[in-house]
């Protein structure tokens, strides 16, 4: 059965820290894993990382896959308040034209000032 | 337009209300997507349209019934729902209709079953 696992399921940090949330994934046939950030409403797409772009940055997130260990991770540096939010985890086969992600449950991110 | 919008942002219904939820974007998007999502869950897809006709139907109950009348909008039509049916309803749009790119998001109508 497909799934993806993410860790820690929360973690609490002071502004300024630097975190690393983690993404494991168990798929037939990967084709891309997706970060989302989801504040209080709709998830914010982040990140799309495959085989041809295993590495990818935007000013203070960064996020790698390694396709040998089935997993990715997201660094956030310096952060700050505003990066309080859960940290979603989402790969997608590659099966054809079905269009569904697995989803991880997510990282809740808390930071404090 | 780079956005998804959903209307409406709240829904307060009893179980033998009809309702419906939109859904619009202008980007161009060839397949739209609706999701429930509960509290500290990830999101759960319910259904896909891709070039404006069902693709997937994840085994979703009939009082749930989707419609696509055309490719900008998307709405879910609702018909005695169950108190457990309360949840956040998001609604997303990709490029292409055959694979996922990236998926973006509208806010989300939060319902609420009486």
């Amino acid at each position: 059965e497909d799934k993806v696992v993410q860790s820690p399921l929360s973690l609490v940090v002071h502004e300024g820290d630097t975190v690393t949330l983690n993404c494991s994934y168990e798929v037939t046939n990967f084709r891309s894993l997706l970060w989302y950030k989801q504040e209080k409403k709709a998830p914010t797409f982040l990140f799309m990382l495959t085989s041809s772009g295993i590495e990818k940055k935007s000013g203070r997130l960064s996020s790698i896959l390694d396709k040998k260990e089935l997993s990715s991770i997201l660094n956030i540096t310096a952060t700050q308040t505003g990066d309080s939010a859960i940290y979603l985890c989402a790969v997608e086969p590659n099966a054809g034209n079905n269009r569904k992600l697995i989803w991880g449950l997510g990282t809740s991110l808390g930071v404090n000032p | 337009d780079t956005e998804v919008t959903q209307t409406p942002k709240h829904l307060v219904m009893g179980m033998t209300n009809k309702k419906s939820l939109k859904c619009e974007q202008h980007m161009g998007h060839r397949a739209m997507y609706w999701y429930k999502q509960k509290a500290k869950k990830p999101p759960e897809l319910m259904f896909v349209y891709s070039y404006e006709k069902l693709s997937i139907n994840e085994s979703v109950p009939s009082r749930f019934s989707p419609e696509c009348p055309n490719s900008s909008l998307l709405n879910l039509h609702l018909h005695a729902l169950q108190p457990e049916d309360s949840a956040l309803y998001l609604c997303a749009s990709s490029p292409t209709g055959i694979r996922v790119d990236t998926q973006y998001f509208g806010p989300g109508t939060r319902l609420t079953v009486l």
